[in-house]
């Protein structure tokens, strides 16, 4: 079975500060996908970041970087020089290609100004 | 940019009665998705479907559930008798093909039953 485990319900971080979310998977394919999406309090659904597995190279967007650690089964979410509009849930998220999303339970980060 | 739309935002409705959430993907994608997002939880799988046939569902989508694109546009999920256990956001999420590539997600529908 492929889940997603998410250890931190809750994180905090000082504006312009740095914050690491972690997320763990587990799984026995080769070759998926792994996604961060950003859930703020309107609950739309807005994709972060997104990671081949066949890619050895940390996905970057702006602010936000992965640390992709295959063998681990590690994905962890790093958000640089965090903003009040970064406050939000994240979701880690899993798929296998031609299949459906996996996600893990959230981590809610709080941006204290 | 093309977006994914959803509507209702928002729909009450008595358990028992039926309900249909309305999707509208992005116009060039040929997969779609519905999960739901009881409060407080995370976001799970419901069904998806391509070339006008469900391709996977969850063990949530049980007979009560259906989905259809009844027009090449819309993309319905309709559930037949509604409990109180199915109050809970309902996304819709479409992509161009049914690989890696991003799913985009709706801004979802908010079902209450009482």
């Amino acid at each position: 079975a492929q889940t997603v485990t998410q250890s931190q319900p809750e994180m905090s971080v000082q504006e312009a500060e740095t914050v690491t979310l972690s997320c763990t998977y587990d799984t026995s394919e080769s070759d998926y996908y792994l996604f961060w999406y950003k859930q703020p309090p309107s609950r739309q659904m807005i994709l972060v970041i997104r990671q081949e597995a066949y890619k050895q190279q940390n996905a970057t967007e702006n602010r936000f970087s992965v640390n992709f650690q295959k063998a681990a089964k590690s994905f962890s979410l790093k958000i640089s020089d965090s903003q009040l509009g970064d406050a939000a849930m994240y979701f880690c998220a899993y798929r296998i290609p031609n299949n459906d999303m996996r996600f893990g339970a959230g981590t809610r980060l709080t941006v204290k100004p | 940019e093309p977006e994914v739309t959803q509507t209702p935002s928002h729909q009450v409705t008595q358990m028992g009665q039926e309900v249909i959430l309305r999707c509208v993907p992005i116009s060039n994608h040929l997969y779609f998705y519905w999960y739901r997002q009881i409060l407080g939880q995370k976001v799970e799988f419901l069904v998806s479907f391509y070339n006008n046939e469900i391709s996977e569902k969850s063990e949530i989508f049980d007979d009560q559930f259906s989905v259809e694109r009844p027009d090449g546009s819309n993309f319905t999920l309709k559930i037949r008798s509604t409990k109180l256990e199915d109050s809970a956001m309902y996304f819709c999420a479409s992509s161009v093909r049914g690989s890696y590539n991003e799913q985009f997600f709706g801004p979802g529908t908010r079902l209450t039953v009482l």
